[in-house]
């Protein structure tokens, strides 16, 4: 059974902090991992995908993969309070399906 | 903008009715999806699609069925709604592109009465 672990929070930061967002997941064979982010009563929008050891980055977000720990973080630097969200975790092991967490409520607060 | 269309976005129908879901996609993927999510929940993956005459279950049976009859559609439809139908479905796409991610329709928020 393929598991992927979020805390669900909620997490709560100050404005214009880094809000860190974690994730593990259980299959070795995993090859692709995303992060993405549910406003309430909307739909997951992609924002960060990441295949190789290391960091990503992409405007105010960077995903971290550490392979070996089978650990994939999401920081969000100068945090707004429009990055209120759910954070939603997904990895990809082969397939074409995507085993997704069950996120992590962030808040952050004027 | 996700080019990736659900209708209706919100359906009230009464218990026992069959009702179809619609999804339309215009970016030419093949691998498309339909989850489940209640609110605050997780996602749960109903059916889904590898390719025009494929469709398989996913985890979560809801007596629902699929059909995959062009490319860009994939309908879901429960013959027969219950109460405990009620739920927001999802459905979403993916191809090569952001390696297979998967990019979501605005969703179907239906309520069985």
């Amino acid at each position: 059974q393929k598991e992927v672990e979020q805390n669900s929070g909620p997490l709560s930061v100050p404005e214009g902090a880094i809000a860190s967002l974690n994730c593990t997941y259980s299959d070795r064979g995993s090859q692709s991992f995303f992060w993405y982010r549910q406003y309430s009563g909307k739909s997951p929008e992609l924002i960060m995908f990441i295949y190789s050891n290391g960091d990503k980055e992409d405007g105010r977000f960077t995903a971290q993969l550490n392979k070996a720990s089978q650990y994939v973080s999401l920081l969000i630097r100068d945090s707004q309070p429009s990055d209120s969200a759910t954070y939603l975790c997904a990895v990809g092991a082969g397939s074409y399906q995507l085993t997704f967490g069950k996120g992590t409520k962030l808040s952050v607060i004027p | 903008e996700a080019d990736i269309y659900q209708t209706p976005r919100y359906l009230v129908i009464g218990t026992g009715k069959k009702i179809t879901l619609e999804c339309s996609q215009t970016m030419g993927h093949d691998k498309m999806y339909w989850y489940q999510q209640d609110p605050g929940m997780e996602l749960h993956l109903i059916h889904y699609s590898y390719g025009v005459n494929s469709t398989e279950k996913g985890d979560l049976s809801s007596e629902s069925t699929v059909s995959r009859i062009r490319t860009e559609h994939f309908p879901l439809t429960l013959e027969s709604a219950r109460p405990s139908h009620t739920s927001q479905y999802l459905c979403a796409s993916s191809d090569q592109t952001a390696g297979y991610g998967y990019t979501f329709g605005s969703g179907t928020r239906l309520t069985v009465v």
